[in-house]
């Protein structure tokens, strides 16, 4: 049965960066696009970046742009999500999520990350 | 980048029928944009109902179906049960990027 699990959220400060990692078990990663999603307290959920399966291409939602990169490492089956200069509001939850076309999707748990002075 | 529309609020009673609807700002919502539904109950995670506009999880109850409505994406649920009260995200697939739709917040009375 496959399974993705985040980790890496933390309290941080405003300006500061955090690393967050999301393990893939149980499915072909490799084959799979991968998905941040965040959702900030109280708020909707909001798409924050995709990358292709082979790693190749790379999207953001505007307000991430230049800040955060995503990257995977398919050997390890590991995604991960740089956020670099981090705002109060980056503030949420952040859920990792798979993608390939004809297949069901798989979704974490979520990972909480707090930007706060 | 493209803006995803749903309804804010809708409501259904018990043993009802509902559609919720998912527009694009770019146009009509197509089988191209790969429609999703997620479901979200307060302090539970997200979890995806309906995936590529018609495709149910394993998990996803009958009384759920996805389809294509005009010229936007839909959920319809037949038989509303109590359990089913929750917000549900729609989510479309770009040229690249994604997005979701603000959720429409489903009350069963």
């Amino acid at each position: 049965q496959g399974q993705l699990v985040e980790s890496g959220g933390g309290v941080v400060q405003p300006g500061r960066s955090l690393r967050l990692s999301c393990a893939a078990s149980g499915f072909s990663f490799k084959d799979c696009g991968m998905h941040w999603v965040r959702q900030a307290p109280g708020k909707g959920l909001e798409w924050v970046a995709v990358i292709w399966y082979d790693g190749n291409n790379k999207y953001y939602v505007d307000s991430v742009k230049g800040r955060f990169s995503v990257s995977r490492d398919n050997s390890k089956q590991m995604l991960y999500l740089q956020m670099n200069n981090l705002r109060v509001e980056d503030t949420g939850v952040y859920y990792c999520g798979s993608e390939r076309r004809g297949y069901r999707d798989y979704w974490g748990q979520g990972t909480r990350v707090t930007v706060s002075s | 980048q493209a803006v995803v529309t749903q309804e804010p609020s809708l409501t259904v009673s018990p043993g009802g029928t509902v559609t919720l609807t998912c527009g694009s700002s770019t146009g009509a919502v197509t089988s191209g944009h790969y429609p999703y539904w997620f479901q979200q109950k307060p302090g539970q995670a997200p979890r995806t109902l309906i995936y590529d506009t018609t495709t149910r999880h394993s998990w996803t109850p009958a009384r759920f179906s996805g389809s294509l409505l005009g010229d936007k994406a839909a959920l319809t649920l037949s038989g509303a049960q109590p359990e089913d009260e929750a917000t549900y995200y729609c989510f479309l697939s770009y040229t690249g990027a994604r997005a979701f739709g603000g959720g429409t917040k489903l009350t069963v009375l």
